[in-house]
């Protein structure tokens, strides 16, 4: 199956700090790519669809101030938790469809746990 | 509102034995169908897909679809410990025919393999 890779896959910080989070496609290019948060045993959240060269699309209830969503290239894309809170502790998963395989089948990466002290 | 619909669980089946995990989603015009695997603390994995009505076999794992019933299910054969994990159903919100099309899941079956 094809590849996401995730950077870092856990961080620790302080309250009040910035977080970057990068996704990256390894083995296809990808236009779309999408961010979910999990929190212990709950289900997926989507929380923004990341568009390349253009806004992401959250959904609602999610800050887009809060969370920065950046897709410069067709294998890039990243999350900043900005001002990060013991709140925003959990477990943040990206994924991408391959462009040229219709369907809508999604590819996960391996996730980023955040700790927020 | 398009829904996906799984029972939560816990399914416990004995090893060596067939688990059949179900799903229900609302949207008559959905095309494409997703089963994947999430382990306790990992991020979901791809175990299969399927597009037409019918079975569809990939070593122990067959997924089975009956669009007129809204329904679709993943057959583990020979269960084994090692399937123990949360098994999400999967379908596009726009019926898998753009890249962009967010996937909704349903809530999960928790997968219990005991020895």
């Amino acid at each position: 199956g094809a590849v996401v890779s995730q950077h870092p896959s856990w961080v620790i910080c302080k309250s009040g700090t910035s977080v970057k989070i990068e996704c990256r496609s390894l083995d296809f290019q990808a236009t779309t790519m999408f961010w979910y948060r999990q929190f212990p045993k709950q289900s997926l959240m989507l929380m923004a669809t990341s568009n390349e060269g253009s806004k992401a699309t959250y959904e609602q209830g999610v800050e887009k101030d809060k969370f920065l969503i950046n897709h410069a290239s067709l294998t890039l894309s990243t999350l900043t938790v900005t001002s990060a809170h013991p709140e925003d502790s959990s477990f943040y998963i990206c994924s991408a469809n391959r462009d040229r395989l219709i369907r809508g089948t999604q590819y996960f990466g391996p996730g980023t746990r955040l700790l927020v002290l | 509102q398009k829904e996906v619909e799984q029972n939560s669980g816990p399914l416990s089946v004995p090893e060596g034995a067939i688990a059949s995990l179900n799903c229900t989603y609302s949207d008559r015009g959905s095309q494409s169908f997703f089963w994947y695997r999430q382990y306790s603390g990992k991020s979901p994995e791809l175990i299969m897909s399927i597009y037409s009505n019918g079975d569809k076999e990939d070593g122990r794992f067959t997924a089975q679809l009956n669009k007129a019933s809204q329904y679709v299910s993943l057959l583990i054969r020979d269960s084994q410990p090692s399937d123990s994990a949360t098994y999400l159903c999967a379908v596009p919100s726009e019926g898998g025919y753009s890249s962009a099309s967010k996937i909704i899941f349903g809530s999960g079956t928790r997968l219990s393999i005991r020895p």
